[in-house]
């Protein structure tokens, strides 16, 4: 069964870091490229940054280039997602997901939560 | 501001049938497969149809999806009150550094 565990959220003050993590089990993870997607609070998905398998490229929606990095290590099954220099804009539930390989995210962890306030 | 636009709301009684229609350009719907999640109150998205019409397996064949250029629509028939969730339409944007978009969700109540 896929699973994929969040973590590492948090509340953060404006202009600090914050490194989320997701666990994958249940999957050839090395094989699957791997999505942030994030939900402000009572709005809509936004998709925020995707790692290819192997790791060599990353994509990033405009607003967090240079300021948000992901990447992966396949011999712990697990992505990150490194958050510097937050802003309050960034408060929102972060989930990661599989990309299915057919143009769809088709495993989503649980989320994990990050509130940025002073 | 989202590029695939989606009605914020749609309603109808146990039993109908509902249409969400996603509607999007060139750049995006127009030459990329569409992708269709439920997000039931307080849980994560789950697909429901993938590459513009293809259901995975588990998605009961009450749910289907339709693309004609520019725009999709995700159908649900035989409307149930467990259907009551947000549901949003996806797929990639050649014009936003290779990433992929979201439409802005629509509600689906059943009366």
């Amino acid at each position: 069964q896929v699973q994929l565990v969040e973590s590492g959220g948090g509340v953060v003050q404006p202009g600090r870091s914050l490194r989320l993590s997701c666990a994958a089990s249940g999957f050839r993870f090395s094989r699957s490229g791997m999505h942030w997607v994030r939900q402000a609070p009572g709005k809509g998905l936004e998709w925020v940054t995707f790692i290819v398998s192997g790791g060599r490229n990353q994509y990033y929606r405009e607003s967090v280039k240079g300021r948000f990095t992901v990447s992966r290590d396949d011999s712990k099954d697990t992505i990150y997602l490194q958050m510097n220099n937050v802003r309050v804009e960034d408060t929102a539930v972060y989930y990661c997901a599989r990309d299915g390989g057919h143009y769809e995210l088709d495993w989503w962890g649980q989320g994990t939560l990050v509130i940025v306030s002073s | 501001q989202s590029v695939l636009t989606q009605p914020p709301s749609v309603s109808a009684a146990p039993g109908q049938t509902v249409t969400i229609s996603c509607s999007g350009s060139s750049s995006n719907i127009g030459s990329n497969y569409v992708s269709w999640y439920q997000q039931l109150p307080g849980t994560a998205p789950k697909v429901l149809i993938y590459e513009d019409s293809q259901r995975p397996s588990g998605i009961p064949d009450r749910f289907f999806g339709v693309k004609s250029g520019t725009s999709a629509t995700l159908g649900i028939t035989g409307l149930q009150t467990g259907d009551e969730a947000d549901y949003y339409c996806g797929t990639w944007d050649n014009t936003l550094s290779l990433g992929r978009a979201f439409g802005g969700g629509t509600k689906v109540t059943v009366l």
